[in-house]
């Protein structure tokens, strides 16, 4: 069965560092997604993308974020000068349409 | 008023129970309906979708009421392995963003 693969599972970094997040969502999906989860707290939308750009996107997904789809098959989260409070799960995510289907995750741990 | 709510629990129930979740969503536009299942520090998996005129999945149903903006899940005798948080979420238009609930905790204990 197909699904969304994410890498790396952990990654620390040190506060100031930069971090590259990558995702292979399910192929001839159409929709991409990346989200994320603080610790005890709510999923939360950062940014989707179809047809080559971003769609839509949150409050949270500001200049320190950005993202690509370098190869036509990965999908890349780059969080530039990390800060404490981005310690999180970040969860990619592909759509056909309806449903979305979400990767493993990556802990994201900003120390 | 949040976009997603629910009743964050947590239900404690016994094997073999039946236990019901609402929610509720705030986008009357609101165009699909899912619960999601989250085991601890894991993903996001898909339960079921909701469909209009409600639908049955094994032990799981679940209904849609657009006028009331009410979702609700039902899993009948429960098993120790349904403990997990049920995640309500709403997409206002196809390929949009996802927006979930907090989710509702469920332990089932034998």
């Amino acid at each position: 069965e197909p699904e969304v693969t994410q890498t790396p599972s952990h990654q620390v970094t040190q506060m100031g560092q930069e971090v590259i997040l990558r995702c292979v969502p399910i192929s001839n999906h159409l929709y991409f997604y990346w989200y994320r989860q603080i610790l005890g707290q709510k999923v939360e939308f950062l940014v989707s993308f179809y047809n080559n750009e971003i769609s839509e996107k949150s409050e949270i997904f500001d200049d320190q974020f950005s993202v690509e789809r370098p190869d036509g098959s990965n999908f890349t989260l780059k969080i530039r000068s990390t800060k404490l409070e981005d310690s999180a799960m970040y969860f990619c995510a592909s759509s056909p349409l309806t449903e979305a289907f979400f990767g493993q995750g990556t802990r994201l741990t900003v120390v | 008023r949040k976009e997603v709510e629910q009743d964050p629990g947590p239900f404690n129930v016994p094997e073999g129970a039946t236990v019901a979740f609402n929610c509720t969503y705030s986008n009357s536009a609101s165009q699909s309906f899912f619960w999601y299942r989250q085991d601890c520090r894991k993903e996001p998996k898909l339960l079921m979708s909701v469909y209009s005129s409600g639908n049955e999945d094994g032990r799981f149903t679940a209904q849609l009421n657009r006028a009331s903006q009410y979702i609700s899940l039902l899993i009948r005798d429960s098993k120790l392995s349904d403990s997990a948080t049920y995640l309500c979420v709403v997409r206002v238009e196809y390929g949009n963003k996802l927006v979930f609930g907090a989710g509702t905790i469920l332990r089932v204990k034998s």
